[in-house]
């Protein structure tokens, strides 16, 4: 089956500095990736969707010179968190969907435990 | 706006039945997914919805009526491994020929011995 990969699974970094999560969908192409923002006992929130070969779409109230995102190729996207904050520490997950798309389309990385301090 | 509840949290007991319930508002409506979430884990796929009707699966059942904006997930044989929060989300059309999820915020399930 389609399988995400999602790294680092933890980072912690110090307020200021800046961390990139690399998302990679390893047996299928995928022309839209969604990044998720999940804060302890909340659902998840979508932050941004990105697309293959331009500029992602970035859901309201989400900074974009904040969160950089990057979707260079059918297999990869990064989002970095620019100048952290201890407000943004929190858990971001990934989320690919293949070109053929399907109900199945919707796979989960592993997730990023961010912990500014 | 998008509005999709479900119960915050749910108790029940070990060889038990219990139904999570779902309910949405949506501008618009591509399917219905369910998901079990362990904490500090990434969602997995339980169930997708898109017809009026129930979809079964083992121990795990959906059903989805989308002239009440309703959905449930019934997990039978509880077992304490099914502890852990399910989420609930509906497929949106985000415009360009993309579809995006909507959660709801998830209800923890504690399973009891």
């Amino acid at each position: 089956g389609a399988v995400v990969s999602q790294h680092p699974s933890r980072v912690i970094c110090k307020s200021g500095t800046s961390v990139k999560i690399e998302c990679r969908s390893l047996d299928f192409q995928a022309t839209t990736m969604f990044w998720y923002r999940q804060f302890p006992k909340q659902s998840l929130m979508l932050m941004a969707t990105s697309n293959e070969g331009s500029k992602a779409t970035y859901e309201q109230g989400v900074e974009k010179d904040k969160f950089l995102i990057n979707h260079a190729s059918l297999t990869l996207s990064t989002l970095t968190v620019t100048s952290a904050h201890p407000e943004d520490s929190s858990f971001y997950i990934c989320s690919a969907s293949p070109i053929t798309g399907g109900i199945y389309g919707y796979t989960f990385g592993s997730g990023t435990r961010l912990t500014v301090v | 706006g998008q509005n999709i509840d479900q119960p915050t949290e749910m108790t029940a007991t070990e060889g038990a039945i219990v139904q999570i319930n779902c309910t949405y508002q949506t501008s618009g409506f591509n399917g219905l997914f369910w998901y079990q979430q362990h904490a500090g884990e990434a969602p997995t796929f339980l169930s997708y919805n898109v017809l009026d009707g129930l979809e079964e699966k083992g121990r795990f059942s959906s059903f989805l009526s989308r002239s009440k904006g309703y959905s449930y997930l019934l997990l039978k044989e509880l077992q304490m491994k099914d502890s852990a929060s399910y989420l609930c989300a509906v497929i949106l059309y985000s415009g360009a020929g993309s579809y995006q999820l909507t959660f709801g915020k998830g209800t923890k399930l504690s399973v009891i011995p």
